[in-house]
């Protein structure tokens, strides 16, 4: 069964840094690319990044939002994808959700989620 | 990058009946890679429907989609009560990939 476990959300000062962890199981990790998406309170989904498996090149995109600021990491030893968030800003606030990326071999760059984690919640306040 | 519309933002209907939504495109999904999720409060999207029309892993037969282009449709055959959530589409035809806003099937 695929599992997906997040840590490392919470309350954080804008302008501050956090790192969020997401440990995959159940499946072969490292042949899939991994991405987060994020959900401000009561508002809809956002893509915020995604990065391909090492096969693909191991390489990442991120949303206009987060670029320069956010940057996704992968540990295929331990079955880690990691999302470290700098200079975070109160419109960050949201839940923030690590998923299974299908269709990284297609053409056109982007991507779908087959896989959900239960979501960590990051709130960026003074 | 690809605008997409869902409508209506609201379903109201009975357990039963047939739910139809839909994702408008600002510009034409390149090979129809479009996909449906359903979230449930306080839980975790869930992949319906991908490339279109194909039902993931587990999805019961009462859930189809359709369209092509710019225009595509989740259509819930026969509501049940645990369908009542909002259910969002996604485009991976084109970078970026966007999100539609969301609608939201209530019992009437």
């Amino acid at each position: 069964e695929v599992q997906l476990v997040e840590s490392g959300g919470g309350l954080v000062q804008p302008g501050r840094s956090l790192r969020l962890s997401c440990t995959g199981s159940g499946f072969t990790f490292g042949d899939y690319a991994m991405s987060w998406s994020r959900q401000a309170p009561g508002k809809g989904l956002e893509w915020v990044s995604f990065i391909r498996a090492r096969a693909y090149g191991g390489t990442t995109e991120y949303a206009a939002s987060v670029k320069g600021r956010f940057t996704i990491s992968r540990d295929d030893s331990n079955n880690i994808a990691y999302l470290q968030m700098n200079s975070l800003e109160t419109e960050d606030t949201a839940i923030y959700y690590c998923t299974r990326v299908r269709g990284q071999h297609l053409p056109g760059g982007a991507v779908y989620f087959d896989y959900w984690a239960q979501g960590t919640l990051v709130t960026v306040s003074s | 990058e690809i605008v997409l519309t869902q409508s209506p933002g609201t379903l109201s209907l009975s357990p039963g009946e047939r739910a139809t939504l839909s994702c408008r495109a600002s510009q034409s999904v390149n090979n129809d890679y479009l996909v449906w999720y359903q979230q449930k409060p306080g839980q975790a999207p869930r992949l319906l429907i991908y490339g279109a029309f194909s039902r993931a892993t587990g999805i019961p037969d009462r859930f189809s989609g359709s369209g092509s282009g710019t225009d595509f449709t989740l259509t819930i055959s026969r509501l049940e009560p645990e369908d009542f959530a909002v259910y969002y589409c996604q485009q991976y035809g084109s970078s970026p990939l966007t999100f539609g806003g969301g609608t939201k099937v209530e019992i009437k």
